[in-house]
């Protein structure tokens, strides 16, 4: 079945640099790829996603590359900022399960910890 | 600007008792999702409904039941709680398969 792997943490940075979370997956078809921020005590947002090989998601200053020939999608950020400190997950989508519903299947988890 | 809302945030529960997680949205979505994450493992799909009237198994429903109640809500049960059902739980939604699932803030559930 459908699987993701994430670069295991916690990872804790200084304030400006750059960051690098490493995310690989395995999936029968052509998923969609999804990265998704926990802050501390809330639920999971969407920040960026891509739909197809080499498409660039962004957002908020961070940047995912969709790499089929790797099956990867690493998520980047070249200045990170102490509100960065979150959970990240990569995630993907299947585009035949689940039929009418999205299912996401989704990596460990990683604990960004940016300090001043 | 509530989103999707979830009751309680936080629950103990005693081995073999039972009790309903609530979870409504207001974004007129179609699909809705309960989800469980456990510590190194992210998030695992447990139940799903894709549209009113359905309801579908996803990869870890055992010791689950959904109901969904209408379009805006959605409830998980438990039947008999056990210990290894101490997790956070997590509702979603989407307005289709190829729109951005929304989740709510989580159940933090304890069963001793």
């Amino acid at each position: 079945g459908d699987s993701v792997t994430q670069m295991e943490g916690p990872v804790t940075l200084s304030e400006e640099a750059f960051l690098t979370i490493n995310c690989t997956y395995t999936a029968t078809g052509y998923p969609s790829l999804f990265w998704y921020v926990q802050y501390p005590g809330e639920g999971l947002q969407l920040l960026l996603k891509a739909t197809k090989a080499d498409d660039k998601g962004s957002n908020k200053g961070f940047e995912a590359t969709y790499r089929k020939e790797t099956t990867s999608f690493h998520l980047e950020k070249g200045s990170v900022q102490v509100s960065d400190s979150a959970v990240y997950f990569c995630a993907l989508s299947d585009p035949y399960q689940g039929g009418s519903a999205r299912q996401l299947t989704f990596g460990s988890g990683t604990q960004l910890t940016v300090l001043p | 600007n509530a989103g999707v809302t979830q009751t309680p945030k936080f629950q103990v529960l005693k081995t073999g008792q039972s009790m309903t997680l609530q979870c409504a949205q207001d974004m007129n979505h179609n699909s809705m999702y309960w989800y469980r994450q456990d510590p190194g493992m992210g998030l695992r799909l447990i139940y799903y409904s894709a549209s009113e009237g359905t309801t579908d198994k996803g990869e870890v429903p055992n010791g689950y039941n959904v109901s969904r109640l209408n379009k805006r809500e959605f409830s998980l049960r438990l039947e008999s709680a056990a210990p290894s059902q101490t997790s956070v739980y997590f509702c979603a939604s989407s307005a289709t398969r190829d729109t951005e699932a929304f989740f709510g803030q989580g159940t933090r559930l304890t069963v001793v």
